[in-house]
């Protein structure tokens, strides 16, 4: 167990719709970041905040937009869905907010996202 | 894009035999890369990191080379075991200033009993 805690495990949903995906970090993690899993794709970084301010920017369609709380926890928003949405979302945290030794990335279980 | 690692292969070790997992990257100005290990169902594990400024590094049952010359990085896991079967991906810090781990497209290693 990683301690990176994200809710739901599993969601299905019909294509226009919008789902919230949720993230608690590791106990003390500041960083929250966003990766998306597909089959065709595989690991792409989405997104990266650091104490509540966005740090990092990937391949996050514009459709989709995250956030974090000031109590660390953060959340994804995917919106107006495709079935090319469906995917694997893992969150992950860190302490700081550089990748860098030192600074290990711990990867929650993912939440499986399928879109019909 | 950059693009670190190759397309998925496939990777079958007899039990208590060693292990090794290679993976190309494609930026000569990564300074820092990681190894992750996937099971099915879970999220990625970290396994071992190593910075540029060094060729090799060790942890347990686990040994991490870095060959600069020629942009590659291999994992070698030492008298494997059932539990090390999953899908290992190797990762790279690229775009500073905008920093983000590339992941490669992984290798899945089975360990035949």
């Amino acid at each position: 167990d990683s301690g990176v805690t994200q809710t739901p495990k599993h969601l299905i949903t019909a294509t226009g719709q919008r789902v919230t995906l949720r993230c608690s970090p590791r106990s003390g993690d500041l960083s929250v970041y966003w990766y998306q899993q597909s089959l065709d794709q595989g690991l792409q970084f989405l997104i990266q905040y650091y104490n509540g301010e966005e740090r990092a920017k990937g391949n996050i369609l514009e459709r989709f937009s995250a956030q974090q709380f000031p109590d660390l926890h953060s959340e994804l928003n995917l919106s107006s869905l495709e079935l090319g949405d469906s995917a694997l979302y893992f969150c992950a945290s860190s302490v700081a907010g550089q990748v860098n030794a030192g600074n290990t990335i711990y990867f929650g279980e993912g939440s499986w996202l399928t879109v019909v | 894009g950059e693009s670190v690692g190759l397309h998925l292969p496939t990777l079958s070790v007899q039990e208590g035999d060693n292990s090794i997992i290679n993976c190309a990257y494609s930026n000569s100005a990564s300074d820092y890369f990681i190894w992750y290990k996937q099971e099915s169902g879970k999220g990625p594990q970290f396994i071992i990191d190593i910075r540029s400024n060094m060729d090799k590094r060790q942890g347990q049952r686990v040994t991490v080379l870095l060959n600069k010359t020629v942009k590659h990085l291999s994992l070698q896991i030492a008298a494997t075991q059932p539990g090390d079967s999953a899908v290992y991906f190797c990762a790279e810090k690229t775009n500073f200033g905008n920093e983000k781990l590339t992941f490669g497209t992984g290798t899945r290693l089975t360990i035949i009993p």
